[in-house]
């Protein structure tokens, strides 16, 4: 099975601060069809995940550009640029390359 | 609207079973793989499993977790997939989810249904 490592567990910002958490794989997400399938989720207090991005750097529908994914083989970030209030919650990244379909641990973003 | 909506949750004993649905609306329901995912009380989120499309023989994949004990299956007439759990135990004790698996990620995710298992 692929571990996926999330760094760090929580972290604290400033409104308006950027952010970064770090995904690790222990295997490549390479697919055979070139793509590398790795994506971010958010979930908010009290609500499902939300979808914010796919393929490691592709915005999803009405995600704000203050979100960015990047990253290659096993090695991933997500950064935020500008923190805000409505950022609050726990991120996952997720691979979907190869069954089992496994996700991070989550990184809990609390304001200051 | 694209929608999932799960429904089916509740108290159940051990060993016993319980049958979650996920009634989904605003899409082409037969075209999409379908997928489960659980959260146990204060815990992470956990992939259950997936069922894959007509197209690809509504075929199934399991967390090593479940196999054996969950069964995923979809009625596209209805738009509906389901989630059969059989022999529950107190760790299978979480809010699960449903959601549309769009090629290899997840949009949307329904608000859950919780399933409780304790004597």
């Amino acid at each position: 099975d692929i571990v996926m490592t999330q760094t760090p567990v929580s972290l604290s910002v400033t409104p308006g601060q950027p952010a970064s958490i770090s995904c690790k794989s222990t295997q490549s997400l390479l697919h055979s069809d070139g793509k590398t399938h790795l994506s971010w989720y958010l979930q908010r207090p009290g609500q499902p995940p939300q979808l914010l991005i796919y393929e490691v750097s592709n915005r999803f529908s009405g995600v704000p550009d203050s979100f960015s994914g990047s990253g290659s083989g096993t090695d991933f970030t997500l950064k935020i640029s500008r923190v805000e209030a409505g950022d609050v919650g726990v991120y996952y990244c997720m691979q979907t390359v190869q069954v089992p379909l496994t996700l991070g641990q989550g990184t809990r973003l609390e304001i200051k | 609207e694209v929608q999932v909506v799960e429904s089916g949750g509740g108290l159940v004993q051990p060993g016993r079973s319980l049958r979650l649905s996920c009634t989904t609306s605003g899409f082409t329901f037969g075209g999409y793989a379908m997928s489960w995912f659980r959260q146990a009380p204060g815990k992470g989120l956990e992939w259950v499993g997936f069922i894959r499309s007509k197209t690809y023989g509504e075929t199934t994949e399991y967390a090593a977790s479940v196999k054996g004990r969950f069964t995923i299956s979809r009625d596209d007439s209805q738009t509906i997939a389901y989630l059969q759990m059989n022999s529950l135990k107190t760790e299978d004790t979480a809010v699960y989810y449903c959601a549309r698996y769009d090629t290899y990620w997840f949009d949307p995710w329904g608000q859950g249904t919780l399933v409780t298992v304790s004597s």
